[in-house]
């Protein structure tokens, strides 16, 4: 069965960077686009951006331009989402989903990870 | 596209039927709206997608309609499992966007 097991909790400073992992089991892992949404607390969803792990193309919301990297290691079959300059406005849970596969341009997102919740406070 | 789900809160006994709104600001590319269920706690669970195709494993009761800027999810016969917010999302066009959700909780 396709699963996506995330990092741990993180806490971090104000000015900081955080990386966040996905690790993937249960399907084509180059097969299928990766997406990172995050939720503050008591809040809705907000895209943050895709990655194509067979390329590495990535796409990231404007606002998180300049400070989001989406990376890959397609041997250890994980996804890693990397925020830098982080303020206190960032604190959220952090979420990797998966779709679309490489035969769709767009899908919605099928399965999720667990979740990784960071916190930043000085 | 900014997506805007009525009503925030829903209360309704079990067994009734729940009616969300998912309203976008301009036209979502072949019906690319999705909804998804979450609960305290837990990652969001995807219900519909392309407007109303069911994803693996969801029953029937669950059903969504629309198209373009008016799209609603339907519930059926509430279960108390069903109990939890919802979320609408566009995948059509970048950046993807999410409705501010829609909390359907026990009267």
């Amino acid at each position: 069965q396709v699963q996506m097991v995330q990092s741990g909790t993180e806490v971090k400073r104000p000015g900081a960077s955080v990386k966040v992992s996905c690790k993937t089991s249960g399907y084509t892992f180059t097969s299928y686009d990766i997406n990172w949404v995050r939720q503050a607390p008591g809040q809705g969803l907000e895209w943050v951006g895709w990655m194509n792990p067979n390329s590495g193309s990535t796409g990231y919301a404007q606002k998180f331009q300049g400070r989001v990297r989406m990376t890959r290691s397609a041997s250890i079959r994980t996804a890693y989402m990397e925020l830098s300059s982080l303020g206190s406005d960032d604190t959220a849970v952090y979420y990797c989903a998966r779709g679309p596969p490489s035969y769709l341009a767009v899908a919605a997102f099928d399965y999720w990870g667990q979740g990784t919740l960071v916190t930043v406070s000085s | 596209i900014l997506l805007t789900q009525s009503p925030a809160t829903l209360s309704l006994s079990p067994g009734g039927r729940a009616t969300l709104s998912c309203g976008a600001s301009q036209s979502v590319r072949s019906s690319y709206l999705a909804w998804y269920q979450q609960k305290p706690g837990l990652a969001p669970r995807l219900l519909i997608y392309d407007a109303s195709s069911r994803a693996t494993g969801i029953p029937d009761r669950f059903s969504g309609s629309g198209s373009e800027t008016d799209f609603t999810l339907t519930i059926n016969g509430l279960e108390p499992e069903d109990f939890a917010v919802y979320y609408c999302q566009q995948y059509g066009s970048s950046p993807l966007t999410f409705g501010g959700g829609t909390k359907v909780e026990i009267k």
